[in-house]
C-alpha cells in the first residue's frame, strides 16, 4: 500500500534560519503530493502541492520540488520566521488509495527568536 | 474561497450524552470527510462521503454515525463515547473522491471534543 515517510522531529531553529523537511512516499501509480501546516489549535491548512514528477510547489517562501527518481518531496524554506512554529505533514493522494490521503507522522518545527 | 466550516468549537460531552458536530462547505466540493486527530499524530480518516452517499468506512465504530443531508453539509452523530474518543475531530471536502483523481482536501478548523 501507499506510505510517506517523514523525517523524525522536533525540529528546532533560530530565527532566518534555513529549513528543510525530508519526506519520502511509496506509491503505486502517479500521486499528487502535499504539504499541510497545522498551527496550534487549529485544523490542517495546504501548504503546497505538487502533481506530476518535477512540479514544484510554492507558497509563502516555502517550496518544495516533486521527484520521482527519489520519491521525495523535501519541503524547504530559505529563512525561517517564529510564526511558521507548527506541525508539517507531508501527504499524498493517489495511487492504490483512491478518495484517501495517506500523511506521514509529522514533524513538528519550533523557531525561537 | 477555500473554506469549510466546523461547529461547535469545542464539545464536552458525558458518556450518556447525544451530541452532533456540523460540517459545511460551499465550494461545490462533492466528497465530504470525517477525520479524528489525536495530540501531534496525522488525522485518520473515518468516513469519506461522495455525492452524498457513503463511501468509505474506516470500520468506525456505531457510536459515530455520519450524515450527508445534502452536498453542502456533513453531520457527525455521537452517542455513548468513551473517554479515549476525546480528539479534534476534522472535517475536509475536495472536488470528488470517486473517478480515482487525485484531489487536494481542504480542512475546516475541527472541534475539540472532549469526552468526560
Amino acid at each position: 500500500g501507499d506510505s510517506v515517510t517523514q523525517m523524525e522531529g522536533p525540529v528546532t531553529l533560530s530565527e532566518e534560519a534555513f529549513l528543510t523537511i525530508n519526506c519520502t512516499y511509496t506509491a503505486t501509480g502517479y500521486p499528487s503530493l502535499f504539504w499541510y501546516v497545522q498551527y496550534p489549535g487549529e485544523g490542517l491548512q495546504l501548504l503546497l502541492k505538487a502533481t506530476k514528477a518535477d512540479d514544484k510547489g510554492s507558497n509563502k517562501g516555502f517550496e518544495a520540488t516533486y521527484r520521482k527518481e527519489t520519491t521525495s518531496f523535501h519541503l524547504e524554506k530559505g529563512s525561517v520566521q517564529v510564526s511558521d512554529s507548527a506541525v508539517y505533514f507531508c501527504a499524498l493522494a493517489g495511487g492504490t488509495s483512491y478518495g484517501k490521503l495517506t500523511f506521514g507522522q509529522g514533524t513538528i518545527l519550533t523557531v525561537h527568536p | 474561497d477555500t473554506e469549510v466550516t466546523q461547529t461547535p468549537k469545542h464539545l464536552v460531552m458525558g458518556m450518556t450524552n447525544k451530541k452532533s458536530l456540523k460540517c459545511e462547505q460551499h465550494m461545490g466540493h462533492r466528497a465530504m470527510y470525517w477525520y479524528k486527530q489525536k495530540a501531534k499524530k496525522p488525522p485518520e480518516l473515518m468516513f469519506v462521503y461522495s455525492y452524498e452517499k457513503l463511501s468509505i468506512n474506516e470500520s468506525v465504530p456505531s457510536r459515530f454515525s455520519p450524515e450527508c443531508p445534502n452536498s453542502s453539509l456533513l453531520n457527525l452523530h455521537l452517542h455513548a463515547l468513551q473517554p479515549e474518543d476525546s480528539a479534534l475531530y476534522l472535517c475536509a471536502s475536495s472536488q470528488d473522491s470517486s473517478s480515482g483523481d487525485t484531489d487536494t482536501q481542504y480542512f475546516g478548523p475541527g472541534t475539540r471534543l472532549t469526552v468526560l
